[in-house]
This record gives structure tokens, C-alpha cells and sequence, in this order.
């Protein structure tokens, strides 16, 4: 079975301070792949990033970087000197690689910048 | 624009009525998913499906079918709406479904009420 666990339900910040997001995953599969979605209050659901299970690189896009721990199979995602317009829903996802494997999804995170 | 559309985008509906919510994409994606959101619950798989009339069930099927006889067309029915059913509804699709690289396109979303 798999499992995404967001244990963050809301964080409020506020604006240019640097916020991180948790996620950790479970499951069995050796080949897996984790998601970064983003709902901001339009409701829309946008991808942001997708990293597999054999590359522990850290990576950097912006002031987003997501940090892939596979000794603490977690996937955490860092916003650095956040803005208003970061304000949103995140969930974090995984998808292990055995075929006909949908995405599932952590509860997700309420993210709040304030100006 | 992924080509994904969702409708009705909004529907208020009683107990106990069936009400059928369609997914039409026209990026000729092979998978389809439909995903419910909840507070407290993040996105929840309901249905998917990998090819013309090839579905299967997701976390939460119960008191859901759907069907799909042509690519583009995804449906997604409630037989007898309950009020536990009041929701959004988000339809997704993949190109790579058959592998945990996939990554999904979602659907502006339908929320459903029902009283």
C-alpha cells in the first residue's frame, strides 16, 4: 500500500520569510515517483514537480527547491522569501511504477503568506 | 491549455436523484481519472480508467460508476445522490498512466451539492 502523509494541515507565515512544506511517503515499491501539486484559492490544481525514486538530487527552480530524502522517504518542499501569491493548497503525491498505478495524494498543506 | 474540460462546473442536485458528471479531453490521453476533494481528505481516487470501455476502482468507489465508450468521454455517475456526496469533482488525465512517471492534467473542477 501506499501512503503520503502531509503532517501540516495550515502554516501562516508571513511575506519574505522562508517556509518548508513535509511530506513523507510509504511504500513498498522500489520504483516510485513523487509529485508536487499546487491549488491556489481559483481552485485549479497545477503541477509542480516530479522527481523519481533514483535521483536524490536536490532541486532548485526559482525560489522553490525540494529536498528528496529516501533514508527518511521524504520529499519536503522549500519556498524561499515567500510572496501573497504563494498562498495556496499543496499536496504532495506518489505514484510507484508497477503499471496502472494512479497518483495518490496527501491530505495537503494550507499555505498562507501574509503581506 | 491541456484540452480538459469538466461539466457542469456546477450542480445542485437532492437526494436520492442520479446525476451523471463528464469529462471530455481532446488531447487523445488514454488515461482518465476522476478524483473527489474533501476538507480534511485532499484528493481521493473514485474511478479510472486505461482505454476505451477498461476502468477500475479507485479509494472511494462506492455509490459511483462510470463508463467510457469513446476516448475523449469520460463519465462519471452518482445513481442516487447522498448528501455525503456533496463535493468537487476533479476529472485528470495521463498520457503516461501506465507508469508512476505520469503525470496528471486536471479539469477545472465541478462542484457538486447535494441537499
Amino acid at each position: 500500500a501506499q501512503k503520503v502523509t502531509q503532517a501540516q494541515t495550515e502554516i501562516s507565515v508571513v511575506e519574505k520569510e522562508d517556509v518548508t512544506l513535509d511530506c513523507v511517503y510509504e511504500t513498498r515499491d522500489t520504483t516510485y515517483y513523487l509529485f508536487w501539486y499546487k491549488q491556489p484559492p481559483s481552485g485549479e490544481l497545477v503541477f509542480l514537480i516530479r522527481r523519481n525514486s533514483f535521483d536524490e538530487q536536490n532541486e532548485i527552480s526559482g525560489r522553490y527547491s525540494w529536498n528528496f530524502q529516501k533514508s527518511t522517504s521524504s520529499f519536503n518542499f522549500t519556498i524561499t522569501a515567500s510572496q501573497v501569491v504563494d498562498s495556496a493548497v499543496y499536496f504532495c503525491a506518489l505514484s510507484a511504477n508497477s503499471g496502472n498505478t494512479p497518483l495518490v495524494f496527501g491530505k495537503g498543506t494550507r499555505l498562507s503568506v501574509i503581506a | 491549455d491541456a484540452g480538459i474540460t469538466q461539466s457542469p462546473r456546477h450542480k445542485v442536485t437532492e437526494t436520492g436523484t442520479p446525476v451523471t458528471l463528464r469529462c471530455h479531453q481532446t488531447e487523445n490521453h488514454r488515461y482518465m481519472y476522476w478524483y473527489r476533494q474533501d476538507p480534511g481528505h485532499g484528493l481521493r481516487l473514485i474511478h479510472y480508467s486505461y482505454g476505451v470501455k477498461d476502468t477500475d476502482k479507485g479509494e472511494v468507489s462506492d455509490g459511483y460508476s462510470v463508463s467510457r465508450s469513446k476516448t475523449e468521454d469520460f463519465l462519471l455517475t452518482l445513481e442516487s445522490a447522498t448528501s455525503s456526496q456533496t463535493s468537487v469533482y476533479f476529472c485528470a488525465i495521463s498520457r503516461d498512466g501506465n507508469s508512476g512517471a505520469n503525470v496528471l492534467t486536471f479539469g477545472a473542477g465541478s462542484r457538486l451539492t447535494v441537499l
